[in-house]
C-alpha cells in the first residue's frame, strides 16, 4: 500500500531529551511536512522540505530540528530546548502532479513529564 | 498566506445536509481552496479542492463564488460518522497548507 508510516504511534520521553519522531513515504512525493497539533487546536507547521537536502521552518520551528536526506524520510528532532513539547505530531506529503493535495500519517502522541 | 475565517461549531440533525462557509477575503489569483477532514487523533484526510464554481466528489460538494473570497462545503445527508472537525484551507501547489481551527460537526441521533 502506499502510504505515509510515522512511528511510534506513541512516544514517553523524560524532559531534557531530544526525541526523534520517523516519517517515511513511498509516494514518491516531493515535498513533505510536520505539524504540530494541541488539544483543541489547529495544526501548526513545525519544518518543511520540498526537495531532498533543503528544508525551510514553519511557524514554530523554534526548539525543534529536520533533515532531508533521502526523498522517502524526512525525520523530526523535538531537542530538549523546545519548552511545550507534549504534543500530537502530523506529518505530511504532496506530490506535484495533478493531483496535489496533503496526505498525512497516521501521527505521533509524544508525551514528555 | 491566506488566512480563513469558519464556524467554530455546528450542529446537525442525522440526514441533513450540512453546510460549512468559510471566509477567504485576501485569496491569491493562484490560489486553491481546500477542505480537510479530521477525526480525533488520526491526520486530516482531504475532502475536496476547488478552484471556482461548483465541484462535486463522491462525498462533498464545494461552491465557489465568483469573486472567490468565500466558499462553502456542502455534505449531503450527514450520518453521525461524519462528526469531526472541517478545515478550510486555501493555498498553491508550492506553499505549505495553513491550518486554522477548523469547524467542529457534531452529528445528531
Amino acid at each position: 500500500d502506499g502510504g505515509i508510516t510515522q512511528s511510534p504511534k506513541y512516544l514517553f520521553r523524560k524532559e531534557g531529551q531530544n526525541v526523534t519522531l520517523s516519517c517515511e513515504q513511498n509516494l514518491n512525493h516531493d515535498a513533505m511536512y510536520w505539524y504540530r497539533q494541541d488539544p483543541g487546536q489547529g495544526l501548526r507547521l513545525i519544518y518543511y522540505s520540498q526537495i531532498v537536502n533543503d528544508f525551510q521552518k514553519g511557524d514554530i520551528a523554534e526548539g525543534y530540528s529536520v533533515s532531508r536526506e533521502k526523498k522517502e524520510s524526512f525525520p523530526l528532532t523535538v531537542t530538549s530546548a523546545q519548552k511545550n513539547p507534549t504534543a500530537f505530531y502530523l506529518c505530511a506529503s504532496r506530490g506535484a502532479g495533478e493531483r496535489w493535495e496533503q496526505y498525512f500519517g497516521p501521527g505521533t502522541r509524544l508525551t514528555v513529564t | 498566506l491566506a488566512k480563513t475565517t469558519q464556524p467554530i461549531s455546528m450542529d446537525s440533525y442525522e440526514g441533513q445536509e450540512v453546510n460549512i462557509t468559510c471566509s477567504h477575503n485576501n485569496i491569491a489569483t493562484n490560489d486553491y481552496i481546500t477542505w480537510y477532514q479530521q477525526f480525533p487523533s488520526q491526520g486530516p484526510r482531504f475532502i475536496i479542492q476547488g478552484y471556482k464554481t461548483k465541484v462535486t466528489n463522491e462525498v462533498a460538494s464545494l461552491f465557489i463564488p465568483a469573486d472567490r473570497k468565500s466558499s462553502t462545503l456542502s455534505l449531503p445527508r450527514v450520518s453521525l460518522s461524519d462528526t469531526a472537525v472541517y478545515y478550510c484551507l486555501v493555498g498553491g501547489r508550492n506553499t505549505p497548507l495553513v491550518f486554522g481551527k477548523g469547524t467542529r460537526l457534531s452529528v445528531i441521533a
